[in-house]
């Protein structure tokens, strides 16, 4: 498996507070990716990286930010939770920028905003 | 938009049955085409994939793939499933357009069950 964690593993917060998602990797690739997954919807792409502090926005990026100070860690945040972000989120890797390499997918985040 | 669409839903089988899983997408240009599949509480794995060349993809587990370009399809296959093929699995699309970034396009996955 691809060298990448995700932390916390579930997490139960309030409707209105901030809560940050960390995916660390130790493959040195590149892009980096967050998903998030909802029961009918398959993944849908929040924001993406492709490189230090180049990030740019998804499908579905309303509410949310995201940072990548340095290559390992891409950090996802939600500003002030809501009950419609209570999902799985999950990272993804690729090293390839070509033909839209193979991505490798971290074990993912449940979190439930109450 | 791009769109990648799995006909069904939900897929009940007995072991040793049969399986094909529907997959099409929505764009004129030119394609790479993959398949993800989730067992239960895991993340996702990749079972095959279609770059170019033969379009009879073999993958991971005996699962097979046919890529028909005239019919802007992905399905998957599989002669003789197992009881731990009980998983879903999400077709995914990537656009060859020179981007450098690889943003997949996900269908909403089918849920594959099947009895012992």
């Amino acid at each position: 498996d691809a060298g990448i964690t995700q932390s916390p593993r579930h997490k139960v917060t309030e409707t209105g507070t901030p809560v940050t998602l960390r995916c660390h990797q130790t493959e040195n690739h590149r892009y980096m990716y967050w998903y998030r997954q909802d029961p009918g919807h398959g993944l849908r792409l929040i924001h993406y990286s492709y490189g230090v502090k180049d990030t740019d926005k998804g499908e579905v990026s309303d509410g949310y930010s995201v940072s990548r100070s340095k290559t390992e860690d891409f950090l996802l945040t939600l500003e002030s939770a809501t009950s419609s972000q209570t999902s799985v989120y999950f990272c993804a890797i690729s090293d390839s920028d070509s033909r839209g390499g193979e991505q490798y997918f971290g074990p993912g985040t449940r979190l439930t905003v109450t | 938009a791009q769109s990648v669409s799995q006909h069904n839903h939900h897929v009940i089988l007995s072991e040793a049955a049969s399986l094909e899983l529907g997959c099409n997408y929505s764009y004129g240009g030119t394609v790479n085409l993959f398949w993800y599949v989730q067992y239960p509480g895991q993340h996702l794995q990749l079972l095959l994939k279609y770059f170019s060349g033969d379009p009879l993809v073999k993958g991971i587990k005996g699962f097979e793939a046919e890529f028909i370009k005239s019919k802007f399809s992905f399905n998957l296959r599989k002669p003789s499933v197992q009881w731990s093929d009980t998983a879903e699995y999400f077709c995914a699309v990537t656009l060859d357009r020179g981007s450098t970034l690889g943003r997949l396009y996900f269908g909403r996955g089918t849920q594959l069950t099947v009895w012992p």
